[in-house]
């Protein structure tokens, strides 16, 4: 009953390093997101993949690529990290189309840029 | 564009006490769909309830409803008979879609919720 994954949980880099996040669904879902949550700003979107084979940018892309691996797959790089990208990620899917389908989260990756 | 706005950082609520959390949307869509989310101190974000823009009745799911005005842009929580493990950030979400009708959501910045013994 894992739902959606996360990894790693916690992460620490210098700045300009580069990073992958993890993320992975078992629940056959077409719609993949990523999220950064920063203090005040609730949570905001960075890239999104309606479905398998598609990707789209959110509010925040800047800094940032995804790739759609497969269906159950969906990672976030960061090329050359700053520390504006200091935040807590959070990777969601969903069923995808019109409906009351909400999304499911994963734990979340917390990282830090010195 | 689609936004939402959640204008209260904090509230304070005794328990068992009722208490209303605030939104309001703002979209374009005729068809849409309002989620709200708990976020306890641990970090998971919680499904808590679910309204669609044409359903015609306020959405119930144990001791959270939400009040829908459409002609008003609101969305309120309402979370009857407050415990102490209601204690959290609360967001408020909505459901829009792109041109290929899948969903992409929204999130208001929260409002931290204090329920006091």
């Amino acid at each position: 009953n894992a739902g959606v994954t996360q990894t790693p949980k916690f992460q620490v880099l210098k700045t300009g390093q580069s990073m992958t996040l993890q993320c992975a669904q078992d629940m056959n879902h077409n719609s993949m997101y990523w999220y950064r949550q920063d203090p005040g700003m609730g949570l905001r979107l960075i890239y999104y993949s309606a479905s398998e084979g598609t990707t789209d940018k959110g509010e925040v892309p800047n800094g940032y690529n995804v790739s759609r691996l497969n269906k159950r797959e969906f990672s976030l790089r960061l090329e050359s990290a700053a520390p504006s990208q200091t935040s807590v990620y959070f990777c969601a899917s969903s069923e995808g189309r019109q409906g009351g389908q909400p999304q499911h989260f994963g734990d979340g990756t917390r990282l830090s840029i010195l | 564009a689609q936004k939402i706005t959640q204008t209260q950082p904090g509230m304070f609520v005794q328990e068992k006490e009722a208490v209303t959390l605030d939104c309001t949307y703002d979209t374009s869509d005729q068809s849409y769909g309002l989620f709200w989310y708990k976020q306890p101190s641990s970090g998971e974000m919680i499904f808590l309830i679910y309204q669609g823009s044409y359903d015609e009745q306020n959405a119930t799911e144990g001791r959270y409803s939400l009040n829908f005005q459409k002609a008003r842009k609101s969305a309120n929580l309402v979370i009857s008979a407050s415990q102490l493990g209601d204690s959290a950030m609360y967001f408020c979400a909505m459901r829009g879609v792109n041109s290929g009708g899948y969903q992409k959501v929204t999130f208001g910045t929260g409002t931290k919720l204090q329920v006091i013994p």
